[in-house]
C-alpha cells in the first residue's frame, strides 16, 4: 500500500540556520511527490512538486527538495530559515489510478527561534 | 478568481444534528476532494469526485455523504453529527491526475 512517513513531528531551528525536513514514501512505480505548507489557521499551499526529470526541484520561498529513488525519500531543504517559515509542512504522494488522490504524511511542525 | 472557497468557516453542532459544508471552485477543475485534518494524523481523504455527477469513497467515509450536482460545487453532508467528527475540513480541487491540488481555507467544526 502507498504511504508517506514524515519521521519528525516537531523541529526547532534558529533563524538563519539551514533546514531539512524528511519524507519517506512507499510506492511501487515512479511517484508524484509534493510538499505543502500550512500556516496557522490557513489552508495548504503548494511549495513544490516532482513528477519526473531533474531530481532536484526548486520551489517557492527558497525551498528545494531532492528525489532519491534508492532511498525512497523526498526531503525538503532551505539554506537559511526565516521566522516567517514557522508552519506545518506536509509531504504527499499521488496515488495510483486516475483519481488524482493524494496520500499525506503526518506533518512536521517547524518552530523558528529568534 | 477566488480559487477554492468553503462555507461556513466555523460551526458548532450538537450531537445528532445535521449540516452541509459547501465547497466551490472557479477554476473549472474536474476533480474535487474532501479531507479532514486531525492533530498528528495529517490529512485524510473522506470522499472525492472525478467529475460532475460522480463521487467515490476515500479513506474515512463513514458518517459522511457527498454530492457533485454541479461541476463547480462539492457538498459534504453530516447526517447525524458525532463528537468524533470534530475536526478541520478542507476541500481541494485539481484538473486531474498528476496535477496540483488547490486547497480551500478550511471549515472548523466542533461537535458537542
Amino acid at each position: 500500500a502507498q504511504s508517506v512517513t514524515q519521521p519528525d513531528i516537531h523541529i526547532t531551528v534558529s533563524e538563519g540556520a539551514s533546514l531539512e525536513l524528511r519524507c519517506n514514501y512507499s510506492y511501487g512505480a515512479t511517484p508524484y511527490l509534493f510538499w505543502y505548507v500550512q500556516s496557522p489557521g490557513q489552508g495548504l499551499q503548494l511549495l513544490l512538486k516532482y513528477f519526473s526529470g531533474d531530481t532536484l526541484v526548486q520551489g517557492i520561498k527558497g525551498f528545494e527538495a531532492e528525489f532519491k529513488r534508492s532511498q525512497s525519500s523526498f526531503n525538503l531543504r532551505k539554506p537559511s530559515v526565516h521566522w516567517s517559515d514557522a508552519a506545518e509542512y506536509f509531504c504527499a504522494v499521488g496515488s495510483s489510478g486516475n483519481t488524482g488522490k493524494l496520500i499525506f504524511g503526518q506533518g512536521t511542525t517547524l518552530q523558528v527561534k529568534p | 478568481n477566488a480559487g477554492v472557497t468553503q462555507t461556513p468557516k466555523f460551526r458548532v453542532l450538537k450531537t445528532g444534528q445535521s449540516m452541509t459544508l459547501l465547497c466551490a471552485q472557479d477554476m473549472n477543475h474536474e476533480y474535487m476532494y474532501w479531507y479532514r485534518q486531525d492533530p498528528g494524523m495529517g490529512l485524510r481523504l473522506i470522499h472525492y469526485s472525478v467529475g460532475e455527477g460522480t463521487t467515490a469513497k476515500g479513506e474515512v467515509p463513514d458518517g459522511y455523504n457527498v454530492s457533485r450536482l454541479k461541476k463547480q460545487n462539492f457538498l459534504l453532508g453530516l447526517e447525524s453529527a458525532a463528537p468524533s467528527q470534530t475536526s478541520v475540513y478542507f476541500c481541494a480541487s485539481n484538473r486531474g491526475r498528476q496535477e496540483t491540488q488547490y486547497f480551500g481555507p478550511g471549515t472548523r467544526l466542533l461537535v458537542l
